[in-house]
């Protein structure tokens, strides 16, 4: 157990709807990530976000967002969905402070989220 | 544009002998390099990193040679165990403040009993 907790575990929707993916970090972690992974596909960094501010993007599309909240979970929003965004998303936290100590990243579970 | 390439979709080896998994990369801001372990239907574990400093990291069966020239990194496992198999992601970064990672597609490892 990494300690880093996704809800839900499956989702499943339809075309052009909307969905929130929630992520809470381990204790004590600022940072915040967010990947997919598509079938046959290693993990696409979306975005990260670090003690509440985006200080990362990636191949995030503009009908996905995130927030970090104060109490430092996360949400990922996704809208308009399409069939291509079916895959597992993850989210990772590190304690994310600024230095030379590189630190890894604990994933949670993931949520696989499947669009029809 | 792929800057983190595992060329081996899938490795196959024998208990008790040695795995080996290659990543290429081709972004040479890249400083850092880590190895995660992915079993199924969970998240990607941490397994081992080196830093562009070192050539060489190990931690008991795992040791992660890193050839900066080459821009090639590898992950030995001796000697390999059925628990060992599993999908494992190469990821690479580059250092600041920002930890964003770019992982490889996988290498499944299945070690045969």
């Amino acid at each position: 157990d990494s300690g880093v907790t996704q809800t839900p575990k499956h989702l499943i929707t339809a075309t052009g709807q909307r969905v929130t993916l929630r992520c809470s970090p381990r204790s004590g972690d600022l940072s915040v990530y967010w990947y997919q992974q598509s079938l046959d596909q290693g993990l696409q960094f979306l975005i990260q976000y670090y003690n509440g501010e985006e200080r990362a993007k990636g191949n995030i599309l503009e009908r996905f967002s995130a927030q970090q909240f104060p109490d430092l979970h996360s949400e990922l929003n996704l809208s308009s969905l399409e069939l291509g965004d079916s895959a597992l998303y993850f989210c990772a936290s590190s304690v994310g402070t600024s230095g030379l100590v590189y630190n890894e990243q604990f994933f949670g579970p993931g949520t696989r989220l499947t669009v029809l | 544009d792929q800057q983190v390439k595992q060329n081996s979709p899938s490795l196959s080896v024998q208990e008790g002998r040695i795995s080996i998994l290659n990543c290429d990369y081709t972004n040479s801001m890249f400083d850092y390099f880590l190895w995660y372990k992915k079993y199924p239907a969970e998240g990607p574990t941490f397994l081992i990193s080196i830093s562009s400093i070192k050539d060489k990291n190990e931690d008991g069966r795992f040791t992660v040679f890193l050839n900066k020239s080459a821009k090639h990194l590898s992950l030995h496992i001796v000697p390999s165990q059925p628990g060992d198999s599993a999908v494992y992601f190469c990821a690479a970064g580059n250092g600041g403040s920002n930890y964003k990672l770019t992982f490889g597609k996988g290498t499944l490892l299945t070690v045969n009993p």
